[in-house]
């Protein structure tokens, strides 16, 4: 049974500085990882997919890298900004029919 | 285009009742999923339907049930409530990404239905 597990847990930074979410997964034969977003009270938002084969994809801000080997992968936010505040959750896909998502890290950068 | 769309956003209920959440995947996603998300936790998956029928389901009793309609849209059907019921309900399409010879796939999520048992 996969496991995801997302370290810190929650997380609270100064405007301007780069940080570094944590996920590990405990099977890695997956399919592919994705990271999204969550504002408080609202549904998920997709930032990355990162499918088996790949080690990392970008998008502006983000990168995140996946070592399967390792069971590990890793959202990096440059620059953070207030407006980055949110939930963070990762979730691997076993290229079965589900995702397992981790607890999440919430996230707060201060002005 | 509209992306996955839930109703009711909210949604109160009494311990015991029925209830039923609707999910509309985005244009041209055949596959829906469900999701409990309690709150402060990540979400559980409670069953994938796709042509109609369920294909895999997570670790739910059978008070939850759903069904899928040749449109593709979805229902998700929780019997006799009860007070641990409660959470955000997320509804997710599969969103097949064509990359040539190696096409993948990533879920879209919706904004989710708020339950709240009483």
């Amino acid at each position: 049974k996969q496991e995801v597990t997302q370290i810190p847990a929650a997380l609270s930074v100064p405007e301007g500085e780069n940080l570094v979410l944590n996920c590990s997964f405990t099977d890695s034969a997956i399919y592919n990882l994705q990271w999204f977003r969550q504002d408080p009270g609202k549904g998920l938002t997709s930032l990355l997919l990162i499918q088996s084969s790949q080690r990392e994809q970008t998008s502006g801000r983000l990168n995140a890298s996946l070592d399967k080997s390792s069971g590990r992968s890793t959202l990096y936010i440059a620059a953070s900004q207030p407006g980055d505040s949110a939930t963070y959750l990762c979730a691997v896909n076993n290229a079965g029919n589900m995702l397992t998502f981790g607890g999440g890290t919430r996230l707060m950068v201060k002005p | 285009d509209a992306g996955v769309t839930q109703s009711p956003t909210h949604l109160i209920k009494t311990r015991g009742q029925q209830v039923t959440l609707r999910c509309s995947p985005k244009s041209g996603h055949d596959t829906v999923s469900w999701y409990q998300q309690a709150l402060g936790q990540g979400p559980q998956f409670i069953f994938q339907y796709y042509e109609e029928e369920e294909r895999q389901r997570g670790n739910f009793p059978d008070r939850f049930s759903g069904h899928q309609f040749p449109n593709y849209s979805s229902e998700l059907n929780v019997n006799a409530l009860l007070l641990g019921d409660s959470a955000l309900y997320l509804c997710a399409s599969r969103n097949w990404k064509d990359r040539g010879l190696f096409p993948y796939y990533g879920y879209t999520f919706g904004s989710g239905t708020r339950l709240t048992v009483v």
